[in-house]
């Protein structure tokens, strides 16, 4: 069974550009979430999509953006890049709450580093 | 303001010894703590777990301790071994009034098992 999926590994960008980040879940999960880990920093909670639609998200400025399509893949982007941007960003799946699952145990995509120049 | 605090940014034990690593936690509302492992250039992967109605849950080499009224936990490890070298992540979340979706994670402790 496949895991969670992120692409690109890798992603350069330089300071205003936007950056797309994609994951895909693993099969049966229809929940996505994002987070953030900047260096020295723990994980900082991004997003969280559930069926299609934005269920919560974090602490965070509304360039910070993203949506989760029809297959539960997700998408996550982020506008008018900053320097302090430069993080690697991971996405988590997990069954949805709904199908009476706890869903505090995450499987994690191994990121993507995002390097802002 | 850090909900979930790991105070030591690392740890080295000898191989065969006791690891011990500690978590704080400031929100009395959490239920719900987990650990996650993180190798380098991997993303973190589920270790052990306890609820809030436990003190104590066990997996093998790997035991989580929950002390409600201090606020903390642990995670002890025995024997280590050198395959344990990773960041370990201290994790809560809580269900109270509908849960959230998402886990606090505190910055970690990194774990070096020498051999």
């Amino acid at each position: 069974e496949a895991g969670v999926t992120q692409s690109p590994t890798h992603l350069i960008k330089t300071r205003g550009q936007q950056a797309t980040l994609r994951c895909s879940p693993i099969s049966g999960h229809t929940s996505v979430y994002w987070y953030q880990q900047a260096l020295g920093l723990g994980l900082q909670f991004l997003l969280w999509y559930d069926e299609g639609e934005e269920r919560n998200r974090g602490n965070f400025p509304p360039r910070f953006s993203g949506r989760q399509f029809p297959n539960y893949s997700s998408e996550l982007n982020v506008n008018a890049l900053e320097l302090e941007d430069s993080a690697l960003y991971l996405c988590a799946s997990s069954f949805s709450e709904k199908m009476g699952r706890i869903n505090e145990k995450l499987f994690f995509g191994s990121g993507t580093q995002l390097s802002v120049l | 303001d850090q909900q979930v605090k790991q105070n030591s940014p690392s740890l080295s034990v000898q191989e065969g010894r006791i690891s011990i690593l500690n978590c704080d936690y400031t929100n009395s509302m959490f239920d719900y703590f987990l650990w996650y492992k993180k190798y380098p250039a991997e993303g973190p992967t589920f270790l052990i777990s306890i609820s809030s109605i436990k003190d104590k849950n066990e997996d093998g080499r790997f035991t989580v301790f929950l002390n409600k009224s201090a606020k903390h936990l642990s995670l002890h490890i025995v024997p280590s071994q050198p395959g344990d070298s990773a960041v370990y992540f201290c994790a809560a979340s809580f269900h109270y009034g509908g849960s959230q979706g998402n886990l606090i994670f505190g910055k970690g402790t990194k774990l070096s098992v020498k051999p």
